[in-house]
């Protein structure tokens, strides 16, 4: 299976300031139409998960723009530009590529 | 409104058999895929299954396969997930999926 691996594992920020969690996979998802399968998803305390981003850098509709995807190959950002109080909760990378698609452990973003 | 709803979950005996249901509405279910995946508590998503707009593709987490099958109805927006077999390692949250699309989930307690 393929392993996702982000860091940090927690992630204590002030309110207003800049926010980035990375996310590496251990092969390529790049799949056989060239496409990368990336996702990031938001799971609010309580609460479903919450796709944010897609195919690496697409963002869900009604999801802030202050939340942006990068990255290619292996290796893999989400940017919160200006977190708000909000954003509490743990971040998921997943890869849809390879079967059994898979999560990262998740990065527990906390206000400070 | 686009919506997944769960049903069918509940208190089960290990070796027991259980099937949890989901019914889609607000878009055209039969055009996505459809997942199950599932959560145990305080831990992050894991994928169970995967099934193809005409059910002619499926796919299986290897701690599942031969005990899980899934299934849909495209004719009752409707989607399943037959399981047997169960044990404590299959307690969870158990979640349909449609790309962003989550359902609310439904837990699924295997105990004596």
């Amino acid at each position: 299976d393929v392993v996702m691996t982000q860091s940090p594992l927690s992630l204590p920020v002030t309110l207003g300031q800049p926010a980035s969690i990375s996310c590496r996979s251990s092969q390529s998802l790049i799949f056989s139409d060239g496409i990368t399968y990336l996702s990031w998803f938001q799971q609010r305390p309580g609460q479903s998960p919450r796709r944010l981003i897609y195919k690496v850098s697409d963002r869900d509709s009604g999801v802030p723009d202050r939340f942006s995807g990068s990255g290619s190959g292996t290796d893999f950002t989400l940017k919160i530009s200006r977190v708000e109080a909000e954003d509490v909760g743990v971040y998921y990378c997943m890869q849809g590529t390879h079967w059994p698609h898979t999560f990262g452990q998740g990065t527990k973003l906390e206000i400070k | 409104e686009v919506q997944l709803v769960e049903s069918g979950g509940g208190l089960v005996q290990p070796g027991g058999s259980l099937r949890v249901s989901c019914v889609a509405s607000g878009f055209t279910f039969s055009n996505y895929w459809m997942g199950w995946l599932r959560q145990a508590p305080g831990k992050g998503p894991e994928w169970v299954a995967n099934m193809k707009q005409d059910g002619s593709e499926k796919y299986y987490v290897d701690s599942v396969k031969g005990r899980f099958t899934v299934s849909r109805d495209n004719a009752k927006n409707s989607f399943y997930l037959q399981m047997n077999s169960l044990t404590a390692e299959d307690t969870a949250l158990y979640y349909c999926r449609s790309g962003a699309i989550w359902g609310q989930g439904i837990l699924v307690t295997v105990s004596s």
